[in-house]
Parts: C-alpha cells; sequence; structure tokens
C-alpha cells in the first residue's frame, strides 16, 4: 500500500481564497484523522471520521472550516475563506477499526496564507 | 482534560549514548500509549505502541516503558546513531477514538 496520501504537498494562497486538502487513507482503514500542526500548539485534533461518518469536529476552530469524506477512499478539509493564521502543516491520518491500532500519517500539507 | 508533556523539549548527544525520552500524561485512564518520529517536513511514524495492560514494547534499539498508574512512559534508545536525529513525541488514548499529543522532544544525534 502507498501509505496516507495527502495533495497538494504546498500550498501558497491570498487572505480571503478557498483552500481544499486532499487526503487518501490507506485501504482497509475505517478511521481517519485531521490534524493540524503548529509551532506554538503542537499537534491539534480537528476532526475524525469513522466509516466516512463524521464522529467528533469539536477540534474545527471555526465555521470557516469544513470536511467531508465523501467515501472511504477520498477526504477533504476545506477553509473559506482562509486567513493568514491558518497557516499551518495540515496532516491527514489513518487507522484500522480496533482502538489499538497504529496511526497512518501521511506527508502533510504546508499550508500558508499571506 | 488530558495533558500530555514531554521532557525534555530538545536533546543533543554523542553518537553511541544511551538515552531515555519522557513522556507523562495526567489521566491515568488511557486505553495505549504510542511513540511517533517526525523527521523535518516529513508527516508521523508510529515506532513503538503500547496497550495499557501492558508494561513494556521494543523494537530493535528502542525500548518504550509504561507506567500508567504513575501516568509516566519512556522511550529508551540504544547505542544512538546521527539517523536517529529527529522529533519524538508521544500520544495517549482514552476512552474515545483520539490520540492527545504531546509537544515532543527535538533529539540531535552528532557524530
Amino acid at each position: 500500500d502507498a501509505g496516507v496520501i495527502q495533495s497538494p504537498r504546498h500550498e501558497v494562497t491570498e487572505m480571503g481564497q478557498e483552500v481544499t486538502l486532499r487526503c487518501k487513507p490507506i485501504s482497509g482503514h475505517d478511521y481517519l484523522f485531521w490534524y493540524r500542526q503548529t509551532m506554538m500548539r503542537g499537534l491539534e485534533l480537528l476532526i475524525y471520521f469513522n466509516n466516512n461518518v463524521p464522529i467528533d469536529d469539536s477540534g474545527m476552530p471555526e465555521d470557516r472550516f469544513s470536511a467531508k469524506m465523501p467515501n472511504a477512499s477520498f477526504s477533504t478539509l476545506k477553509i473559506q475563506p482562509s486567513e493568514p493564521r491558518d497557516s499551518a502543516v495540515y496532516f491527514c491520518a489513518s487507522s484500522r477499526q480496533a482502538t489499538n491500532e497504529k496511526l497512518f500519517f501521511g506527508s502533510g500539507t504546508q499550508l500558508s496564507v499571506l | 482534560k488530558q495533558e500530555v508533556t514531554q521532557i525534555p523539549a530538545a536533546l543533543s548527544v554523542p553518537e553511541g549514548e544511551n538515552l531515555v525520552l519522557n513522556c507523562s500524561f495526567t489521566d491515568s485512564a488511557i486505553y495505549n500509549l504510542q511513540w511517533f518520529r517526525q523527521d523535518p517536513g516529513k508527516g508521523l511514524t508510529s515506532l513503538l505502541l503500547i496497550q495499557s495492560s501492558q508494561r513494556e514494547q521494543t523494537s530493535g534499539r528502542l525500548n518504550a516503558s509504561l507506567d500508567k498508574s504513575s501516568g509516566r512512559s519512556t522511550l529508551y534508545i540504544a547505542a544512538s546513531q546521527p539517523g536517529d536525529s529527529a522529533t519524538y513525541l508521544c500520544a495517549v488514548r482514552q476512552n474515545t477514538d483520539k490520540l492527545i499529543f504531546g509537544t515532543g522532544t527535538r533529539l540531535q544525534v552528532f557524530p
């Protein structure tokens, strides 16, 4: 398996623009997580899905953030409108159904909002 | 609210040294604890996962221990190498599917 695949690797945009980050989890993994990493706050969980259903979005900072998982092999995280404080590395991760399974991360998307 | 702390924040050691990284958590009601490695500009790689019923896990030169009652875990790296240079993060899973991450220890091993 190719692992968790994220795109794009880097995104530079201007304040106010819409940003869409994409993720393909490992085949057979039923859990998908979106994290954000900054120097100041470390790794923060934004939202996670189980079997394509959003379970907990309490980490989503504002209504400007939204996430979808239309099928088992694809998820998006959208920011509209983007702001400079959204600049961070966004990671997608996936794991199997059982809670005692390792979490596998993608390489992340480095987002810069100017 | 669970809080995960890692000490030290940074560590620089000469090649060949045995070293210990520390992770502490405030709520001992955990399902498991994972240690991850993160290289600059990369995602996280899971190194070891310790179930709440286990005391330790080993993989090659790495050994992780867990003391749930005291809220502590250690990652022991034997005979460190320059290739071990990375940031090491621990994360605990409680009665949900979420992992709570520590802030990490940045390790540099110099030749």
